[in-house]
Order: structure tokens, then C-alpha cells, then sequence
């Protein structure tokens, strides 16, 4: 029961910056919104999450709209490490430990 | 500092078979959730502990069950093994109460059922 919508995959040139976008139209309130990453083959990694303010951490930044419907995760300056499926969650606080992963964007990041 | 554990690797089991993995979690977290990952229906959540207590449950079938020990340690146990159980099952744990770093974690124990 995904509440987000990705695109499937992306592109990227290594250097350049990385735009996810991410769409969450029905989230509601308390919900926050969490962005992860897996590499193939192993578990998924935490990235950065947010409730309304941008936030910003030593891996990526988070943009979430005024509204909240959507957000987009920013890597500054992509490397072929960055090539993975990106998952955007939104969870209630009190139900955050059990996320819905959707299908993710697969990012490519191309030399 | 140590990360999630999840021990096996792999594991082949034939139909019918039950099986158990295990999972432990970094030093201080008290909440363990295992989620499966397959390529036809991605990653879903199959159970959360906390202080040895289920506290939420996904859309899986009684044959999956868990359990957490009082040292936050965690097993899930799968009974009457289907082909359709061969996935990759992931192990996380967080803090619980911690709003800063979500969860992490471990490799997974990719099971093959024959």
C-alpha cells in the first residue's frame, strides 16, 4: 500500500547533480517523509527524512513543498557509488517502523 | 560500532521444511523489524518487535512468525517452506524513539527454497 509515486528510473552524469522527485499527495499530517537507498544485493540504506522544513545532511538534501504533496531528494555531485534504487516512505511517527517501500527509482549515474 | 547482523548468508531449504533466521541488531536498539524481498512484489514488511512484544504486523500468512529475546536479538521462523518464500529477508533496527536516523539495516539472508 505504497502512498508514493517515483519514476522508475533516471539518469545521471557523474558530477552532476542528482534530482529524485517523489510524489506523496495523500500524506497527511504527522506523516514524515524518509528516503532510502539499496544497492543491489544488499539491505537498504537510511538517507535523509523530513517533516516540512528542507533538511540537509552529509549525503544528500531533502526538499519537501510548502503543501507536502511532494518532495526531491538531492545528491550534489553524483558518483557511479550513487547507481541504486531510491525508495521515498512517508510513515506516520507512530507507525514508522512499519514503512511501505514502493518500486523506487533506479538511478543511474553514467561516467 | 557494529551493524545489523543477520546470520545466514544463504540457505537452501526443499518444500515443506521450516526454517529460522536470525538477526541482531545494533548494541542499544530495542526495535527489530524483518521485511521480504522479492523481485515480483519488491520489499514488504512482515513483522516488528520491541521489547520482546510484536507491535505491528504485515499481510503475511501464520506460517511466518518472530519472536525478539530479551536482548533485542531477533529470529523468524518460516514453517512448511513454498517456492514462493525464496527472497530476500532483511532485518532492521532503530532506536525506536529515535527521530534522527530511521532504520538500519543488515545484508539479509537470501533464502533459496527447492
Amino acid at each position: 500500500d505504497a502512498k508514493t509515486t517515483q519514476p522508475p528510473s533516471m539518469d545521471c552524469a557523474e558530477g552532476r547533480a542528482a534530482n529524485l522527485p517523489c510524489n506523496h499527495s495523500t500524506i497527511s499530517g504527522n506523516e514524515y517523509v524518509y528516503w532510502y537507498r539499496q544497492i543491489h544485493s544488499q539491505g537498504p540504506q537510511y538517507i535523509i527524512h523530513g517533516l516540512k522544513n528542507n533538511e540537509t545532511n552529509e549525503m544528500a538534501s531533502l526538499i519537501i513543498t510548502e503543501d507536502r504533496k511532494s518532495s526531491t531528494l538531492i545528491l550534489p555531485h553524483a558518483t557511479l557509488r550513487d547507481t541504486a534504487v531510491y525508495y521515498c516512505i512517508v510513515s506516520n511517527w507512530n507507525n514508522f517502523n512499519k514503512f511501505y517501500f514502493g518500486s523506487g527509482t533506479k538511478l543511474n549515474v553514467k561516467p | 560500532k557494529a551493524g545489523v547482523t543477520q546470520t545466514p548468508r544463504y540457505l537452501i531449504k526443499t518444500r515443506g521444511q521450516q526454517v529460522t533466521l536470525s538477526c541482531s541488531p545494533i548494541s542499544g536498539h530495542r526495535s527489530v523489524s524483518w521485511y521480504q524481498q522479492t523481485p515480483g512484489q519488491g520489499l514488504q514488511f512482515l513483522f516488528e518487535y520491541f521489547s520482546e512484544t510484536q507491535r505491528n504486523k504485515g499481510n503475511f500468512p501464520g506460517r511466518f512468525s518472530g519472536r525478539q529475546f530479551s536482548n533485542s536479538r531477533s529470529e523468524m521462523n518460516v514453517s512448511t517452506l513454498e517456492l514462493g518464500d525464496s527472497a530476500l529477508y532483511l532485518c532492521a533496527s532503530s532506536l525506536a524513539q529515535n527521530r534522527n536516523y530511521g532504520y538500519t539495516f543488515g545484508s539479509g539472508t537470501r533464502l533459496t527454497v527447492v
